[in-house]
């Protein structure tokens, strides 16, 4: 059973801190995408690539937030540094296009 | 343009009883419209996903209706039970363009 797995599932950190999370998409999925849920904003778009090229990032904050993708099995999201505002729950999804995603189980990021 | 609304924010049906969720949207573009559900601590999961060509689309006890002319659709889950209770996304796309989330519908299936 093919999943989409983010590590780490929880995090809870101080302000200013670094925060990395990463992503492991299914398997043979090309695209890859990040969002952030809030109960304030709903589901967000941050970034999303194609074959590990980024198409668009226009949702994330380019002064604190990068998102790469190192190879095909790996994409990850940093925050530099953190704020109290980047609480949130941080979900992955990849899919072999854009219409059809599978959600990874999210990491609940709290920033202190 | 690119915007979903969707209704309503939260809803409470009593157990087999019919919960109906509506979308509308703007771009007449999109070309696919699919529903996600999530449960608590879970990340969303497609659900069922409809195409303009078709006016409805039934998968158990969840179905589809889409209006083209109105530029609305909605998701109407028949029988509802305990198990269905959860937060419903609809969403739309063009092409290999990102899909556009609705604000989501909280539902509460009272047993």
């Amino acid at each position: 059973d093919a999943r989409v797995t983010q590590t780490p599932r929880h995090k809870v950190t101080e302000m200013g801190q670094e925060v990395t999370m990463r992503c492991q998409p299914i398997l043979g999925h090309n695209t890859v995408f990040w969002y952030r849920q809030t109960m304030m904003q709903g589901l967000e778009l941050l970034a999303y690539f194609r074959n590990r090229a980024p198409l668009d990032d226009s949702g994330m904050p380019k002064d604190r937030f990068s998102a790469e993708m190192p190879d095909a099995t790996l994409a990850t999201l940093k925050i530099q540094p953190s704020e109290p505002r980047d609480s949130a729950v941080y979900f992955c999804a990849s899919g072999e296009s854009t219409d059809t995603q599978y959600f990874g189980p999210g990491t609940r990021l709290t920033v202190l | 343009q690119q915007q979903v609304k969707q209704s309503p924010q939260s809803l409470i049906v009593q157990k087999g009883g019919i919960s109906i969720i509506n979308c509308a949207y703007e771009n007449t573009a999109f070309d696919y419209f699919p529903w996600y559900q999530q449960f608590p601590g879970k990340g969303p999961a497609l659900l069922i996903a409809i195409r303009p060509d078709v006016s409805e689309k039934k998968e158990g006890r969840f179905t589809i209706s889409f209006n083209k002319s109105a530029k609305q659709f909605s998701l109407h889950i028949m029988d509802s039970q305990p198990g269905d209770s959860a937060t419903y996304f609809c969403a739309a796309i063009v092409g290999f363009q990102k899909l556009v989330f609705g604000t989501g519908t909280r539902l509460l299936v009272s047993p």
